[in-house]
């Protein structure tokens, strides 16, 4: 069936430094994702919405410029946070909408910032 | 391990028929437990949730109940509408390394015709 990959799994960076998060779909295009944030004893909250040759649409109260997101093409999404802090670490996971409507999420990043 | 099984789909009903999705779950602990709803082509919203045993969430016309004897959390409707067409995802909580994420079930795709 169709899967949606996330990479890394986990990643620790220090601060003010950048990191990418991928989002791929294995099997099938995706011309638009998602991107959440899972907020400590939160739930998850949705960040942005990442679309195919256009620029994301980022929800309220999320920073486009700390939070930089490409949908190069129909099969990769990258979340980039830049100059990370602490506060930034959290757990981050995308999801994609196949043609025939079904939604698939990737398996999450951990993001830890030292 | 922790884990979320909710009934495979699609669930097709007609208009003012009856809904129930069922959840269960495998967790360490005591963990919080949710349903996300993700309409066609947007991004997922939390639905109701639920952070201890015989607690019971609701939202628009939906509840569930927090049932840790039976490990369930079943989600239920009494009427449905055609809007409430989309796919639904039983979650729960875990603590991790950078904070609390979440398990989610596969999705249960709900149909509802007039």
């Amino acid at each position: 069936g169709a899967v949606v990959s996330q990479h890394p799994s986990r990643v620790i960076c220090k601060s003010g430094t950048s990191v990418k998060i991928e989002c791929r779909s294995l099997d099938f295009q995706a011309t638009t994702m998602f991107w959440y944030r899972q907020f400590p004893k939160q739930s998850l909250m949705l960040m942005a919405t990442s679309n195919e040759g256009s620029k994301a649409t980022y929800e309220q109260g999320v920073e486009k410029d700390k939070f930089l997101i490409n949908h190069a093409s129909l099969t990769l999404s990258t979340l980039t946070v830049t100059s990370a802090h602490p506060e930034d670490s959290s757990f981050y996971i995308c999801s994609a909408w196949t043609a025939g409507n079904t939604i698939y999420f990737g398996e999450g990043s951990w993001l830890t910032v030292v | 391990g922790n884990s979320v099984t909710q009934m495979e789909g699609p669930v097709t009903l007609s208009e003012e028929a009856f809904l129930t999705i069922n959840c269960t779950y495998t967790a360490t602990g005591y963990p919080s437990l949710f349903w996300y709803v993700q309409y066609p082509g947007e991004g997922l919203q939390l639905l109701l949730k639920a952070t201890k045993a015989d607690d019971k969430g609701s939202n628009k016309g939906f509840e569930a109940t927090y049932r840790k004897e039976t490990t369930s959390f079943h989600l239920e409707k009494g009427s449905v509408q055609v809007s409430d067409s989309a796919v639904y995802f039983c979650a729960l909580s875990v603590k991790g390394e950078a904070g609390t994420a979440l398990i989610f079930g596969k999705g249960t795709t709900l149909s509802v015709s007039s």
